[in-house]
């Protein structure tokens, strides 16, 4: 079975802290993406990234960074978190050019 | 950007009658379209897909229906049942990358 692994399901961090989301899928997908998930607003993306270290700007890049140093994991770095950075925040990954999208469990992270 | 919207937020159905939920785009340039399940505290789930060249293509009680004149989507639930209660969201893409969610419908299944 494909998997896509985020390694916090529920995070709790204090305004200024920098934040560090994991992902780890075990498909050998090319693309990888970020997307924040807000009531009222669907899910809405944050970054994503086609190749080893290669990141494009989704539509919501502000307040955040990625890393992608192995094509099996894609971090998300929040360097300085805020409270409307509170979300929850959802992992994917797929094949290029191919479609279907594969996501994580999801993060809960609560900025305080 | 993309507007991908859901015509409801909220569907309650009694169980055993069919679902129908659905969904506009904007973008007719769209030519790849999925309907994801999302229960409670979980990540999406693939339920099924169409490309443009269809306008309708069925799985194990699902039936998606695009009409790409109106720029429209349709999930069909047969025999809805209680494990079908969840947020079902369309997405579309036309680059097969970066997709585009709608907000979500919220299907309540009533015993």
């Amino acid at each position: 079975d494909v998997k896509v692994t985020q390694s916090s399901r529920y995070l709790v961090k204090r305004t200024g802290e920098k934040v560090f989301l994991e992902c780890v899928q075990d498909m050998d997908h090319e693309n990888m993406f970020w997307y924040r998930q807000d009531p009222g607003l669907g899910l809405r993306l944050i970054y994503f990234s086609y190749d080893v270290k290669m990141k494009e700007k989704g539509d919501i890049p502000e307040g955040y960074s990625v890393s992608r140093e192995k094509k099996e994991r894609f971090s998300l770095i929040l360097e300085s978190a805020s409270t409307n950075q509170t979300s929850m925040y959802l992992c994917a990954s797929s094949v290029l050019n191919t479609g279907e999208l594969f996501f994580g469990e999801g993060s809960r992270l609560t900025v305080l | 950007g993309e507007s991908v919207g859901l015509h409801l937020p909220t569907l309650s159905v009694q169980e055993g009658d069919n679902s129908i939920i659905n969904c506009a785009y904007s973008n007719s340039a769209s030519d790849y379209f999925i309907w994801y399940k999302q229960e409670s505290g979980k990540g999406p789930q693939f339920i099924i897909d169409i490309r443009s060249n269809m306008d309708k293509r069925q799985g194990q009680r699902v039936t998606v229906l695009l009409n790409k004149t109106v720029k429209h989507l349709s999930l069909q639930i047969a025999a809805t049942q209680p494990g079908d209660s969840a947020v079902y969201f369309c997405a579309e893409t036309n680059t097969g990358n970066q997709f585009y969610f709608g907000t979500g419908t919220s299907l309540t299944v009533i015993p």
